[in-house]
C-alpha cells in the first residue's frame, strides 16, 4: 500500500518550545519523494521541503529541520524555538511512480503555538 | 505575479446549480491538478492533466468535469451541485510527469459552499 500517516492530529505548544511533527510512510516503490507543506490559517498550501528516497541527509533551514530515516520509514519535521506564526496545519506527502505519478498527503497535523 | 491562480476564491451556491472554477499557472509547468480538501482538512487528488491530456482520474462523480484548453489552464466544472460538494478546491501544477519528484505548487484555493 502507498500511505502517509501523521498520527498527531493536533499539537499545542508554548512559544519558544521545540516541537516535532511525525510522518510515517508506506510505499512499494524504491524511488519516491517526500514533502512537507504548511497551510496557515489563511488557507494556502506552502511548499517547505522535498526529499528523494536516496538522500537520507538531514536538512536544516533556519528554525526548521527534517529527519529522514528509511529504516523506520519516517520523515519527521522539527521546529526549534516555535513562534506564533508557526501555527498552521502541516502536511507530509509522498510522491511515487506506480499507478501514474501520484502525490498523496497525510491527514495533517494542526500546530497551535501559544504566546 | 501569482504562480497558480484560481477564481473565484469564494463561491456560495444553491444545490442543483452548475458552477465552474478556473485555474491558470504561469510557471511553464506541463502538469496540472485538482485537489479537494474536505472539512477535516484531508487533501485528495481528483484529476491530473499533462499537456492537456488526462492522466489521473480518481473516483470522482461524473458531475465533475475538468477541461484543459491548454497546458497553462485547467478548469473544473461541477454539475448539479450537492451539499457534500462543499469543500476547498485547490488547483496545482508541477513540471513534467516524467519525474514523480516534481514539487507540486498550489493555488490559494476556492472555497465552495453549497446551501
Amino acid at each position: 500500500a502507498q500511505k502517509v500517516t501523521q498520527a498527531q492530529t493536533e499539537i499545542s505548544v508554548v512559544e519558544k518550545e521545540d516541537v516535532t511533527l511525525d510522518c510515517v510512510y508506506e510505499t512499494r516503490d524504491t524511488t519516491y519523494y517526500l514533502f512537507w507543506y504548511k497551510q496557515p490559517p489563511s488557507g494556502e498550501l506552502v511548499f517547505l521541503i522535498r526529499r528523494n528516497s536516496f538522500d537520507e541527509q538531514n536538512e536544516i533551514s533556519g528554525r526548521y529541520s527534517w529527519n529522514f530515516q528509511k529504516s523506520t520509514s519516517s520523515f519527521n519535521f522539527t521546529i526549534t524555538a516555535s513562534q506564533v506564526v508557526d501555527s498552521a496545519v502541516y502536511f507530509c506527502a509522498l510522491s511515487y511512480d506506480t499507478g501514474g505519478f501520484k502525490t498523496i498527503f497525510g491527514a495533517g497535523t494542526r500546530l497551535f503555538v501559544k504566546a | 505575479d501569482t504562480a497558480v491562480s484560481q477564481t473565484p476564491k469564494y463561491l456560495v451556491t444553491q444545490m442543483g446549480n452548475d458552477k465552474s472554477i478556473k485555474c491558470e499557472q504561469n510557471l511553464g509547468h506541463d502538469t496540472m491538478y485538482w485537489y479537494k480538501q474536505d472539512s477535516k482538512k484531508f487533501l485528495k487528488i481528483m484529476f491530473s492533466y499533462n499537456n492537456k491530456e488526462l492522466i489521473i482520474n480518481e473516483t470522482v462523480p461524473n458531475r465533475f468535469s475538468p477541461k484543459s484548453p491548454d497546458k497553462a489552464h485547467l478548469n473544473l466544472h461541477i454539475n448539479s451541485l450537492e451539499l457534500g460538494d462543499s469543500a476547498v478546491y485547490f488547483c496545482a501544477s508541477s513540471r513534467s510527469r516524467g519525474d514523480s519528484g516534481n514539487t507540486i505548487y498550489f493555488g490559494e484555493g476556492s472555497w465552495l459552499t453549497v446551501v
